[in-house]
């Protein structure tokens, strides 16, 4: 079955700072990958795509099948990235389902 | 904001009861799909449906139960069997083919 997995919980960093998100998965075929992001008070919303290869918010994620990961990152971060990050999977052979990661918190500083 | 609605926002369940939470979309989506969030585990999978009038189990189907009478709307039933319900439970619904989720609000259940 997939996995994904975000090993940190949180992370915290200074506005300005670069931040790194990471994200593994475990699928021997071509999954899609994801991140959502869910801010205060806000639902849960899409933040990229792996296939459309698109910055976001100044966020990029690049898929590296050899190594099976999917990290997350922003030159600069900004105080409005806090938020909780997940990192998600979806196989299309399987109903396009998604499988999350368990998330990453992310605090930045003044 | 909008296209997919959750009510009620919180919910309140005495032991044995069953309460069903409803979900529902205008954005013509085929697939929809319940999840359970608690804290440090992410998003777990309850149920997912692609069409209407019929629906899967996912990760953790287990003291759960759906319908999906209608396009628009995918209702879960926390049944007296989970014996853990205690979480927020978001909703999703995507177009067919892809895997780009719409979220709804949540609802928190909540145990007396």
């Amino acid at each position: 079955a997939q996995r994904v997995t975000q090993p940190e919980k949180l992370l915290s960093v200074f506005k300005g700072a670069p931040v790194e998100l990471k994200c593994n998965y475990s699928y021997s075929g071509s999954p899609e990958l994801f991140w959502y992001v869910q801010y205060s008070r806000q639902r849960l919303q899409l933040l990229l795509r792996h296939i459309s290869r698109e910055s976001i918010k100044g966020f990029t994620a690049d898929l590296n099948k050899g190594e099976t990961s999917f990290h997350l990152k922003k030159p600069f971060a900004q105080e409005e990235d806090s938020a909780m990050y997940y990192c998600a999977l979806s196989i299309k052979a399987a109903g396009n389902k998604l499988t999350f990661g368990g998330g990453t918190r992310v605090l930045v500083k003044p | 904001d909008g296209g997919i609605t959750q009510s009620p926002k919180y919910l309140f369940r005495k032991e044995g009861q069953n309460v069903t939470l409803s979900c529902e979309q205008n954005l013509n989506h085929d697939a929809m799909y319940w999840y359970r969030q608690d804290p440090g585990q992410g998003l777990r999978l309850i149920y997912y449906s692609q069409i209407v009038n019929d629906f899967q189990k996912g990760d953790i189907a287990e003291g759960y139960s759906v319908s999906r009478e209608k396009k628009e709307s995918f209702p879960l039933t926390v049944t007296s069997a989970q014996k853990n319900p205690t979480a927020f439970y978001l909703c999703a619904s995507s177009a067919t083919g892809t895997g780009t989720q719409y979220f709804g609000p949540g609802t928190r259940l909540l145990v007396l």
